[in-house]
C-alpha cells in the first residue's frame, strides 16, 4: 500500500451535509491524487497536489475542493454530499517526478454512501 | 486526446487455460501504459508498465503484455490462469499535463477463473 492510508474507510451521510475524507501517507512524496470510482467508468481523476499548497482540478473536479497544508496529508471535501457522489474513493501518491513513465500507487479507498 | 478502450467488460475462463484482456489505445505521442488489478474490496495494484523501452513487458504474478504501435494495442496475457487471478483488471495510459501527468482508466474487465 505503499505508506497511504485513507479516513474514514466507509461513511454514509445525508444529502447536503459536509464531508471531508483523509489521506495520509508516511513517505513525504510531492505528488498525491484524489480519484473516484464507478462502476462503468474505471477511476476519474477528481484533483491533485503537486505540493505543499499546490493543487489543481482532474476531469471531474464540481462538487469538490481539496487542501494540502502539510506534505503528509491531502484531504477531499464535498462542500454539500449529493447523491451522485456516492462512490469509492482512491488517494494515489506518485514517489518519483510525476511524470508519464513513473508508476501511482493507491491506498486501500474510502466507500462513501450519501442517502 | 488521449484514451484506453477495454474490449470485453467480462471474461471468463477455466482454471490452467490462458488469458487474454484487450486493450487499445488512443495517443497522439508515445504513450506510457499501465495494467492495475483490483481485487474484490482493495485497492489497486500494478501489475505492468510499458514506457517505450522494450514492447513486450513482462509483470507480476506471470502476467504480460505487448505494445503494438502498429495496431494501437497493450493486451494482457497469461499462459495458465490461476484462481487467484480473478479481479477487474484496468489498463490505463498517462497523459502528459503541466504540473504532473494524469492517469486515464479503462472501463475495467473482470476477470473470472472457473475451476
Amino acid at each position: 500500500d505503499a505508506g497511504i492510508t485513507q479516513s474514514p474507510r466507509h461513511k454514509v451521510t445525508e444529502t447536503g451535509t459536509p464531508v471531508t475524507l483523509r489521506c495520509h501517507q508516511t513517505e513525504n512524496h510531492r505528488y498525491m491524487y484524489w480519484y473516484r470510482q464507478d462502476p462503468g467508468h474505471g477511476l476519474r481523476l477528481i484533483h491533485y497536489s503537486y505540493g505543499v499548497k499546490d493543487t489543481d482540478k482532474g476531469e471531474v473536479s464540481d462538487g469538490y475542493s481539496v487542501s494540502r497544508s502539510k506534505t503528509e496529508d491531502f484531504l477531499l471535501t464535498l462542500e454539500s454530499a449529493t447523491s451522485s457522489q456516492t462512490s469509492v474513493y482512491f488517494c494515489a501518491i506518485n514517489p518519483t517526478s510525476g511524470r508519464a513513465r513513473d508508476t501511482q500507487y493507491f491506498g486501500p479507498g474510502t466507500r462513501l454512501t450519501v442517502l | 486526446a488521449q484514451s484506453v478502450t477495454q474490449l470485453d467488460s467480462h471474461v471468463s475462463v477455466s482454471e490452467g487455460t490462458p488469458v487474454l484482456l484487450r486493450c487499445n489505445y488512443s495517443s497522439s505521442y508515445s504513450p506510457s501504459l499501465f495494467w492495475y488489478v483490483q481485487h474484490p474490496n482493495k485497492g489497486l495494484q500494478l501489475l505492468l508498465k510499458y514506457t517505450s523501452a522494450a514492447t513486450l513487458v513482462k509483470g507480476i504474478n506471470g502476467f504480460e503484455a505487448e505494445f503494438k504501435k502498429s495496431e494501437t494495442s497493450f493486451h494482457l496475457t497469461k499462459p495458465s490462469a490461476h484462481m487467484s487471478d480473478a479481479a477487474e483488471y484496468f489498463c490505463v495510459v498517462s497523459v502528459i499535463s503541466r504540473n504532473t501527468d494524469k492517469l486515464i482508466f479503462g472501463t475495467g474487465t473482470r476477470l473470472q477463473v472457473f475451476p
